[in-house]
């Protein structure tokens, strides 16, 4: 069956640290999304994708960036980790062409701590 | 983004009928969502609407749009315990239909 995978689930780094968080999904859908799940703020938009190449800022992207270098994966890089970006992080990804409502499929997160 | 808005918490009985209510600020939402959240785990996607209906049902759930008051409102019939988790509405946005979430409701379902 076609999914979308995450890793690591769980990071713990310190701050200052590069870390990269793994997105991949094998559905080859165009659009993928990274969010941070925060208590009060529900999932915000930190970087977004709609096909190689072509990456777009969200609503939270300072101190992020990402990279489309094929279809199937979207990584998530903290260039230098701030303990504000303890979070969870959720990658998900859709496609119009091959679905009417353009739904977004969710992988199963990854929590991130920045010590 | 836009504000999404929902109330953080809902408890009720088991058998009964919970409602969740989501207030959304954008008119040019193309499609409202519901997704579900369960302990430790991704959102799994429960139910949609398009814009320009008024209602859909899918077997236990029933989803209500008001455009006019822009109220979105997620009923569940004899819940479950299994239906206890977190409720996420979301509205579809152009371009590219990006996401704006609520913050969520966590559903209580008490024997």
């Amino acid at each position: 069956d076609a999914e979308i995978t995450q890793s690591p689930r769980h990071k713990i780094t310190e701050t200052g640290r590069q870390v990269t968080l793994a997105c991949h999904q094998t559905w080859n859908h165009n659009n993928m999304f990274w969010y941070r799940q925060d208590l009060g703020h529900g999932l915000r938009l930190i970087h977004y994708s709609y096909g190689v190449h072509d990456t777009n800022k969200g609503e939270v992207s300072d101190g992020y960036s990402v990279s489309r270098s094929n279809t199937e994966d979207l990584p998530l890089t903290l260039e230098s980790a701030a303990s504000s970006q303890t979070s969870v992080y959720f990658c998900a990804s859709s496609d119009p062409d091959r679905l009417a409502t353009d739904t977004q499929y969710f992988g199963p997160g990854t929590r991130l701590t920045v010590l | 983004g836009e504000d999404v808005e929902q109330s953080l918490f809902l408890s009720v009985r088991e058998g009964d009928s919970s409602v969740i209510n989501c207030t959304y600020t954008d008119s040019s939402s193309t499609y409202l969502y519901w997704y579900k959240q369960e302990p430790g785990a991704g959102l799994q996607l429960l139910t949609y609407i398009f814009s320009n209906m008024d209602m859909k049902q899918d077997q236990r759930l029933t989803v209500l749009l008001n455009k006019k008051d822009k109220h979105l409102s997620l009923r569940i019939a004899d819940t479950q315990t299994g239906d206890s988790a977190i409720y996420f509405c979301a509205e579809g946005l152009p371009p590219g239909n990006k996401l704006t979430f609520g913050t969520g409701t966590q559903l209580k379902v008490e024997l």
